[in-house]
């Protein structure tokens, strides 16, 4: 397991851009069996799968937010991001980051504590 | 997209007994399925993987059976902390982006 934490504004008002950063310790993001994933889980709900980047850059996106969705990584800090554009009050969540983790099969085994993103004006 | 669906939505179990959450796919997965376990206020914990794994640390009372399309999540001898929703997610399908609704368990 390795140790992640999210970072970045609680507030984002409507239509403007989310980003957060998620910062990983104990481990490297450039490991090739693990790919670096965002969740969120608007309040009271369940947990939605947003996407993930591999250690090529490579991405995999929930279909519905492909084109508000921008993922990428940053080996020299070993941190990657979330971008989320023209954001509405349905993007209202707490978003994590996690690791999926592929040996024989994948599961999320480390994720951040989570951070509430509210979009209000 | 492969669906996940989970049953029952809630259950309410007094200490000590046995508790079996379903998951079910909409497309065989093979034994690609995870359990998380969600306390209130705090991120999921992975909980079993390839169906019957136990995850590090994770208790022997938890276990996790099946294969295909039908999965089942035991508690063995249900104690007051393991009161949480529980998910299953399928990683099959690539990518893995399908959660089950969840099972909120709930101690009388």
């Amino acid at each position: 397991q390795v140790h992640l934490e999210e970072s970045g504004p609680g507030l984002v008002k409507p239509s403007e851009t989310l980003s957060l950063t998620c910062s990983v310790s104990g481990g490297s993001i450039t490991d090739k069996i693990s790919y670096w994933t965002w969740v969120r889980q608007p309040p009271g709900k369940g947990l939605e799968w947003i996407g993930n980047v591999f250690y090529t850059g490579t991405t995999y996106l929930k279909s519905s937010l492909k084109s508000r969705v921008t993922m990428s990584m940053d080996a020299s800090t070993n941190q990657f991001s979330l971008t989320l554009t023209s954001v509405t009050a349905a993007d209202t969540s707490v978003y994590y980051c996690a690791r999926l983790f592929c040996s024989a099969e994948c599961a999320l085994d480390s994720w951040g504590q989570g951070m509430l993103v509210t979009v209000s004006s | 997209e492969v669906v996940m669906t989970q049953s029952p939505a809630t259950l309410s179990v007094s200490p000590g007994e046995r508790v079996t959450l379903s998951c079910r796919a909409s497309q065989s997965v093979s034994i690609n399925l995870a359990w998380y376990q969600q306390k209130p206020g705090q991120a999921p914990r992975l909980l079993i993987y390839g169906a019957s794994t136990r995850a590090t640390g994770i208790p022997a009372r938890f276990s996790g059976s099946g294969s295909g399309t039908e999965f089942t999540l035991t508690i063995s001898s249900l104690q007051s902390e393991d009161s949480a929703v529980y998910y299953c997610q399928q990683s099959k399908d690539w990518p893995p982006d399908t959660f089950g609704q969840g099972t909120k368990v709930e101690i009388k």
